[in-house]
């Protein structure tokens, strides 16, 4: 069974960091695409980041470019987001949502995990 | 980027009725379009991927259908546990993917 789930969320101080976890298991991790998605309170989804199955290859939505790194170490199947310069716009509910790839280059998100939790505020 | 909106905001439906819940890209993202559903509290689930595919355990009451720009998830006879928020999500031309706002679908 396909599982992924997110660890290391909290409560941080504007300008602060944080890194967030994603453990999977249930599939060949080193072959997936991984995400994550963000979903402020009360707001809809938003993607963050991404990066492809031998790390190689990482993007960035605009806004966290240069402040949040996304890694991921296959012989842990484990996906990171490390976010640094943190501000209360960031706060939300971080997704790790693994990537299904559908002929070529064009990837949809066919599981998720229930999220962590990241609130910024002083 | 490409924006997705999703109409309407807010469909109120009775249990056993149809619901249509339409979405639009800004440019056309082919048959590169996902459908996603989230109850409060929950991860979204994927419903529909490659604009009408059904994913693995959807039931049949759910269906997608469009190609370019327009969209359109139908959902043939509600039923108590369809009651959620539903996203589309573009994935022709990324990065970013970009998801629609939202609609939910309410109990009327």
């Amino acid at each position: 069974e396909v599982r992924v789930l997110e660890s290391g969320g909290g409560l941080v101080q504007p300008g602060g960091s944080l890194r967030l976890s994603c453990a999977a298991s249930g599939f060949s991790f080193n072959n997936y695409l991984m995400a994550w998605v963000r979903q402020a309170p009360g707001k809809g989804l938003e993607w963050v980041s991404a990066i492809t199955g031998g790390g190689s290859s990482t993007y960035y939505e605009n806004f966290v470019k240069g402040r949040f790194t996304i890694s991921r170490d296959n012989s842990k199947n484990t996906l990171y987001l490390q976010m640094n310069s943190l501000s209360a716009e960031d706060t939300a509910l971080y997704f790790c949502a693994r990537g299904r790839q559908q002929l070529g280059a064009w990837y949809y998100f066919d599981w998720w995990g229930q999220g962590t939790l990241v609130t910024v505020a002083s | 980027e490409i924006v997705m909106t999703q109409s309407p905001a807010t469909l109120s439906v009775s249990l056993g009725e149809r619901a249509t819940l339409s979405c639009r890209a800004s440019q056309s993202v082919s048959d590169n379009l996902a459908w996603y559903q989230q109850k409060p509290g929950q991860a979204p689930r994927l419903l529909i991927y490659g604009a009408s595919a059904r994913a693995t355990g959807i039931p049949a009451r759910f269906s997608g259908s469009g190609s370019g720009t327009e969209f359109t998830l139908t959902i043939s006879s509600l039923q108590s546990e369809d009651f959620a928020v539903y996203y589309c999500q573009q994935y022709d031309n990324w990065p970013p993917w970009t998801f629609g706002q939202g609609t939910k679908v309410e109990i009327k």
